[in-house]
């Protein structure tokens, strides 16, 4: 069984159109985050969401509008897409606390925009 | 910024080599975690190492942590070709009701079979 999913596993879309990366872990973890990577393999969180409430938001701009439904998933919308946005996005989720600090990574959405 | 460095940027062995990837960064931190990624995938995580900790091994890895001068390395022993893949440290400090990581810039290993 996969634990984290993220769906879709590529999108290629347009400049200017609007998309979203759903992303859910069935590890029962209660934290999930959002990862960027650009083209030199540079990794950066974007988001954190811990039980469905807003922890970390590192500047990122805000076309982009993540959402928890419940703790089990967090997606991502993106407005308005720029070139600068193609990347790989990935997911990944944890349970703080304890000595559970590993996190779980989704296997990533490739998103190129035209 | 608090993005760590790796060291080398990449690096070409033989398999049955052993190969060494070193880590720095720039603030305190609580651990600091090993990450493998494979071409096209996600991030795998290898290994913990907390910051009273000095080594920690587990099968063919061995992670060290030297808190004194923020950094970290990982030896991979006995390479094989399967272990081809980006490595990536990445520190954690607690914060609030998340665990942040910082990751570094990664080391992408080539094993040569």
């Amino acid at each position: 069984d996969t634990a984290v999913s993220q769906t879709p596993k590529y999108l290629v879309t347009q400049m200017g159109n609007d998309k979203s990366i759903k992303c859910e872990q069935n590890l029962g973890h209660d934290t999930m985050y959002w990862y960027k990577q650009d083209s030199k393999k540079f990794l950066k969180i974007m988001f954190s969401y811990n039980n469905k409430e807003l922890i970390i938001n590192e500047t990122v701009p805000n076309r982009f509008s993540p959402k928890s439904p419940d703790k089990a998933h967090l997606n991502l919308h993106i407005n308005s897409l720029e070139l600068g946005d193609s990347a790989v996005y990935f997911c990944a989720s944890s349970q703080v606390g304890g000595a559970r600090e590993t996190q779980y990574f989704g296997p990533g959405t490739r998103l190129l925009v035209l | 910024s608090q993005q760590g460095e790796e060291d080398p940027q990449a690096l070409s062995i033989q398999e049955g080599e052993n190969a060494t990837m070193n880590c720095s960064y720039k603030t305190s931190i609580n651990n600091l975690q090993w990450y493998r990624q494979n071409s096209g995938r996600g991030l795998v995580h290898l290994i913990l190492i907390r910051s009273n900790e000095r080594e920690k091994h587990s099968g063919r890895l061995r992670v060290t942590l030297d808190t004194s001068k923020k950094s970290s390395s990982l030896l991979i022993t006995a390479s094989r070709a399967a272990d081809t893949a980006s490595y990536f440290c990445a520190t954690e400090n607690y914060g609030g009701a998340t665990n942040k990581l910082i990751f570094g810039t990664g080391t992408l290993l080539a094993v040569q079979p």
